[in-house]
């Protein structure tokens, strides 16, 4: 059964610091990568996609890559700001043939302090 | 355009009783999918819509548990005899039939007493 690992579980830092989030899997089978951030008491709200053939995207201050060789993601946060406090997710779907619903990570908690 | 829309969105009940959770997909989107997370956990899938084809019920973590769809609208998500352990956040979210990407809904925060 794939297993996605998400590290740090919580990251505390200051205003202005850029920052990576990991995401790692236990089985290379990945075929599209999602990020999402779940801010407390809401759903979630997707951030980037990876689509199969694809190997990073970006949007704003926001950058996502995908090395499916070694099975890992990282989700980049430059300048952060305390807006971005939330908790971010990695999902990943199966190949095109596989289930497509996502498999989640257990997220990493961003706490950006003033 | 609207979002995903679920309802209730905080719904408490006590052991033994059922209950019906309810998704609106985004207009258009022929896919739908439920998850849950509970306290502490992350987020598993349940049960995927595609259209009119046979559901994944995959998910489905015992028989109390089904789904229903409509066509390519309304779903709902019942759980028969309610038993603490279902207690969780229970999420809907939808997606075109070839696009990737899933948008999800805020949620039914499900309390079993």
């Amino acid at each position: 059964k794939q297993e996605v690992t998400q590290i740090p579980a919580a990251l505390s830092v200051p205003e202005g610091e850029n920052l990576v989030l990991n995401c790692s899997f236990t089985d290379s089978a990945i075929y599209n990568l999602q990020w999402f951030r779940q801010d407390p008491g809401k759903g979630l709200t997707s951030l980037l996609l990876i689509q199969s053939s694809q190997r990073e995207q970006t949007s704003g201050r926001l950058n996502a890559s995908l090395d499916k060789s070694s099975g890992r993601s990282t989700l980049y946060i430059a300048a952060s700001q305390p807006g971005d406090s939330a908790t971010y997710l990695c999902a990943h779907t199966e190949g095109p043939t596989g289930r497509r619903a996502l498999t989640f990570g257990s997220g990493t908690r961003l706490q950006v302090q003033p | 355009g609207a979002g995903v829309s679920q309802s209730p969105s905080n719904k408490v009940t006590e052991k033994g009783k059922d209950v019906e959770l309810r998704c609106d997909p985004i207009s258009g989107h022929t896919a739908l999918y439920w998850y849950r997370q509970r306290l502490g956990q992350g987020l598993e899938f349940l049960i995927y819509f595609q259209g009119n084809s046979a559901p994944d019920k995959s998910g489905l973590p015992s028989d109390r548990f089904s789904a229903e769809r409509t066509g390519e609208s309304v779903s709902t998500l019942t759980i028969q005899r309610t038993q603490q352990e279902d207690s969780a956040v229970y999420l809907c979210a939808s997606s075109t039939r070839t696009g990737p990407a899933q948008y999800f809904g805020p949620g039914t925060r499900l309390t079993v007493t």
